[in-house]
């Protein structure tokens, strides 16, 4: 496809769980970033790749959460042992980073509940 | 973590009113982008402002990179009801790395009455 995907678009876990969340860029973007949106909150940024190498993971809440993108596409997104303030919309953004262009291009969103 | 201030937080209008909304930072950016954000959706870049002073527009919208590097704002004119949504100004240090990330405002919503 044209744009930025991710999968599942909903994902519902008991406390406690570990998710994974996956994230297709789109075709030939260098970066790629992983916003984490609260309810009636603009999204705050995560963690940061630039092809495979995660250059900035300064917004990671805590040690429970991890990315990666082994191979300078597709990255995953995975949380140990789930807690209710994890509930969240978790975004992947991509960008070419080209000249001056630095415009990211969002997919739908990842919507996690933790019960 | 850091966000910026928009305002105003809500608004309702009419269709065929105008409409602004604004941001404003403590931080200077060297790039502002303004995003449309629809339920169970991602946001949609609108427009990317890259110089200050810079007036950009697109179609009905149109947004200004403040002079201070400090502040933007975005208009939306004869406004629809396909206008409805949150509306998230974003700023960007740029100049490499991970300062290309953004921060984001809390965003406007905009209801418009048919």
């Amino acid at each position: 496809g044209a744009g930025v995907s991710q999968s599942p678009r909903y994902k519902v876990a008991k406390r406690g769980q570990d998710v994974a969340l996956r994230c297709d860029p789109i075709s030939g973007h260098v970066s790629l970033f992983w916003y984490q949106q609260a309810l009636g909150q603009g999204p705050e940024f995560l963690t940061y790749f630039q092809n495979e190498a995660q250059l900035d993971k300064s917004g990671l809440p805590s040690d429970r959460f991890f990315a990666e993108r082994p191979e300078g596409s597709v990255s995953t997104l995975k949380i140990q042992r789930t807690q209710q303030e994890d509930s969240a919309v978790y975004l992947c953004a991509s960008s070419l980073v080209q000249g001056v262009t630095y415009e990211q291009y969002f997919g739908p969103g990842t919507r996690l509940t933790v019960t | 973590g850091q966000q910026l201030n928009q305002s105003p937080q809500s608004m309702f209008i009419q269709e065929g009113e105008d409409v602004s909304m604004n941001c404003t930072s403590s931080s200077i950016f060297n790039t502002w982008l303004w995003y449309k954000q629809e339920p169970g959706e991602g946001p949609v870049l609108l427009i990317a402002l890259y110089k200050a002073g810079e007036l950009t527009s697109n179609g009905r919208l149109t947004a200004q990179f403040g002079i201070t590097r400090k502040d933007s704002f975005l208009n939306i004119s004869a406004s629809i009801p396909s206008d409805v949504g949150i509306y998230f100004c974003a700023g960007q240090l740029g100049s490499g790395g991970s300062n290309y990330k953004l921060t984001f405002g809390k965003g406007t919503l905009l209801t418009v009455n048919p």
